[in-house]
């Protein structure tokens, strides 16, 4: 999963302040996913994008979380007035296609909120 | 609603014993399921996967299992090594679309 780079490792954000989490696939990927893993729970997927569209946010809380993924850069996890609720790790991962290939993930974001 | 249980937190084995690690999912659309492995402080690594279509996947040291019956996969790993000792997910999702569906994990440990 070394090609799937995130930045931060690690952020902290007071409650109320914005959170920019950065993913940048794995070179000729397409596909990028997000997913959540609160403590002691498996991983939960938030949103779909592929290259300027979002396919599928049916796991994206529907208040300030939005995700993009632009024609040029790296895909973004936004949030927005962050509260305590939302100290998770944020994983990305990314895929050549969607038809039963595997996802290969980033080492992650750990947010903090304080 | 968890689609997909594992229902057993942790597990323990002795280094170059077989470790059995268990998944069973309620959805009978899942068609294609993964095995990751986790360990601390860095994303899932890519085991193995599973198409609907066999019962069996093996490579190397790791063997999937897929009972569609029972609804139920299993992932064995022998024989086990310290260095496995992870958190091990299994995800299921159906073909054609993109969504896995992880379960809450199972923490191995390998004792020397």
């Amino acid at each position: 999963n070394a090609g799937v780079m995130q930045n931060p490792r690690h952020l902290v954000r007071r409650r109320g302040q914005e959170a920019r989490l950065r993913c940048s696939p794995m070179k000729g990927h397409s596909h990028v996913y997000w997913y959540r893993q609160l403590p002691e729970e498996g991983l939960k997927f938030m949103v779909y994008l592929q290259k300027e569209n979002i396919i599928d946010e049916s796991g994206m809380p529907k208040e300030r979380f939005s995700a993009e993924f632009p024609k040029e850069g790296p895909s973004i996890l936004r949030i927005q007035q962050v509260v305590r609720g939302d100290s998770a790790a944020y994983f990305c991962a990314s895929s050549p296609s969607f038809m039963n290939t595997e996802a290969f993930f980033g080492q992650g974001t750990r947010l903090t909120v304080v | 609603d968890q689609q997909v249980k594992q229902n057993s937190p942790s597990l323990s084995v002795q280094e170059g014993r077989i470790s059995i690690l268990n998944c069973d999912y309620t959805n009978s659309m899942f068609d294609y399921f993964l095995w990751y492995k986790k360990y601390p402080a860095e994303g899932p690594t890519f085991l193995i996967s599973i198409s609907s279509i066999k019962d069996k996947n093996e490579d190397g040291r790791f063997t999937v299992f897929l009972n569609k019956s029972a609804k139920h996969l299993s992932l064995h790993i022998v024989p086990s090594q310290p260095g496995d000792s992870a958190v091990y997910f299994c995800a299921a999702s159906i073909s054609g679309t993109y969504k896995y569906i992880f379960g809450t994990g199972t923490r191995l440990k390998v004792l020397a």
